[in-house]
């Protein structure tokens, strides 16, 4: 079964600053999507950022980019010029490319501080 | 992106009751929706994957008779939580699939939040 695991339950970073939030996963399928969501108080969970298995490039969208490391199961989101309004929960998620639903990770709070 | 919209945002009910939670994909076509259960400060846990025209899928451990799941068309899924029960109370959240462009993507709706008294 397919596993997702976020190691880092809390990180913080300061205002304009880079984080990098941690992210490993477990399978033995070759067709796969990865994600992470944003989760703020709000409860919405808003797409952050795909990557396809299949492509080597590492996704970017904007101040958020990934280092997507195949061979390892990694999947790290960084985070470029912190702001206030990154602040939230941080998901993780696997998708097997036939079935469509989403294995989450327990998530990594971020904290941005001013 | 595109929009899922989800109905009620709120809802508290007498044990006992039952309760349905709307899921509408507003621009695009879905025909596959999918529904989650979180719990507060956890993870979103899959209940199950609803197709259109055909029977939902549950996970293991999800109620099927409890749980009811209606996907009667391509952009409205709807869940009922049959005499519903306090333990029941939490925030449910639905996706909608979208395969458009290739690109293979779930959007998510605000979630609804149940308590059950």
């Amino acid at each position: 079964a397919q596993t997702v695991t976020q190691s880092q339950p809390e990180m913080s970073v300061q205002e304009a600053e880079t984080v990098t939030l941690s992210c490993t996963y477990d399978t033995s399928e070759s067709d796969y999507y990865l994600f992470w969501y944003k989760q703020p108080p709000s409860r919405q969970m808003i797409l952050v950022i795909r990557q396809e298995a299949y492509k080597q490039q590492n996704a970017t969208e904007n101040r958020f980019s990934v280092n997507f490391q195949k061979a390892a199961k990694s999947f790290s989101l960084k985070i470029s010029d912190s702001q206030l309004g990154d602040a939230a929960m941080y998901f993780c998620a696997y998708m097997r490319g036939s079935q469509g639903n989403l294995i989450f990770g327990k998530g990594t709070k971020l904290s941005v501080k001013p | 992106g595109a929009v899922v919209s989800q109905h009620p945002s709120w809802v508290i009910c007498k044990s006992g009751t039952s309760v349905k939670i709307e899921c509408r994909s507003l621009d695009f076509q879905a025909t596959t929706m999918f529904w989650y259960r979180q719990f507060p400060k956890q993870s979103l846990m899959l209940m199950a994957t609803s197709n259109e025209g055909s029977k939902a899928t549950y996970e293991q451990g999800v109620e099927k008779d409890k749980f009811l799941i209606n996907h009667a068309s391509l952009t409205l899924s709807t869940l009922t939580v049959t005499s519903a029960h306090p333990e029941d109370s939490s925030f449910y959240i639905c996706s909608a699939r979208d395969l458009a462009g290739g690109e293979e993507t779930q959007y998510f709706g605000p979630g609804t939040r149940l308590l059950v008294l």
